[in-house]
C-alpha cells in the first residue's frame, strides 16, 4: 500500500514549456485534489475531483488543467510554465464524504526559470 | 474572503512547556471539519488531529488537544509538553460540507522549540 505518490520530485522548467506532474493513489479514494504551497500563503487549491470523470476548479486553477479517467490517478498538467508557477505542490486524496484524514503525496518541488 | 486565519507567523516555546496556536475560520456551512497539520524542514504534511462541527468534546491526540469554540469560531491546538522535534510549520484547515469537501489552509504558524 504506497498511500499517495507523486512524481517528479523535483523539475526545472524554462518559461513556456508544458509538464505534467503526476499523482496516484491506491486506497481507492473518490476525492483528490492539487494544491500549492508558496512561503508565507499556505495551501491553495487548484484543482480538485469528486470522482472519476469530474473535475472542477479551485482557488487559483489558471494555467493548470486536470483530468481524472481513473480513479487512481489525477494528473496535474501545466500549459505553459511561467515562474510564477515556481511552487510546491502537493496532491491529496480522501475516501468520500471527505472523513478525517486526506492523504497527502510527498510533494513535487518545481523551479520555472 | 479568507475562511482560515492564523495570526502567529511565527513563535518560540521552551522545552517541556505548552504552546497554543490561534486559529479562526469562517464559514455558514453548519458542517465542517477542523483540522491541524504540522509540516516539518523535510516537508511532507503530517495529520495531527481533527474535529468535527458537531463534536461536543473537544478532540484531543496524545500531546495534542484542539480548543473548539464554535462560538467564536476559534480551533486552536495546544501543544503539550513541547519537545524538540515539534519544530515545524503548523496548518490549521477547514473542510468544509457536501458536495465538494473542499478543504482550506491558514497561512501557517512557524513553531521553534528551544532547548
Amino acid at each position: 500500500n504506497a498511500g499517495v505518490t507523486q512524481t517528479p520530485k523535483f523539475q526545472v522548467l524554462k518559461t513556456g514549456q508544458s509538464m505534467t506532474l503526476q499523482c496516484a493513489q491506491d486506497m481507492n479514494h473518490e476525492y483528490m485534489s492539487w494544491y500549492r504551497q508558496d512561503p508565507g500563503m499556505g495551501l491553495r487549491l487548484i484543482h480538485y475531483s469528486v470522482g472519476a470523470g469530474i473535475t472542477d476548479q479551485g482557488e487559483v486553477p489558471n494555467g493548470y488543467n486536470v483530468s481524472r479517467s481513473t480513479t487512481e490517478d489525477f494528473p496535474l498538467r501545466l500549459l505553459s510554465a511561467a515562474p510564477s508557477q515556481t511552487s510546491v505542490y502537493f496532491c491529496a486524496s480522501s475516501s468520500r464524504r471527505g472523513t478525517k484524514t486526506q492523504y497527502f503525496g510527498p510533494g513535487t518541488r518545481l523551479l520555472v526559470l | 474572503a479568507q475562511k482560515i486565519t492564523q495570526t502567529q507567523p511565527g513563535m518560540f516555546v521552551q522545552e517541556k512547556e505548552a504552546v497554543t496556536l490561534d486559529c479562526t475560520y469562517d464559514t455558514s456551512d453548519p458542517s465542517y471539519g477542523l483540522f491541524w497539520y504540522k509540516q516539518p524542514s523535510s516537508g511532507e504534511m503530517i495529520f495531527l488531529i481533527y474535529q468535527g462541527s458537531y463534536d461536543q468534546q473537544n478532540a484531543t491526540e496524545g500531546r495534542y488537544s484542539l480548543n473548539f469554540q464554535k462560538a467564536r469560531k476559534s480551533a486552536n491546538l495546544v501543544i503539550s509538553a513541547s519537545q524538540l522535534g515539534d519544530s515545524a510549520m503548523y496548518f490549521c484547515a477547514m473542510r468544509e460540507g457536501p458536495p465538494d469537501y473542499k478543504l482550506s489552509f491558514g497561512a501557517g504558524t512557524t513553531v521553534t522549540v528551544r532547548a
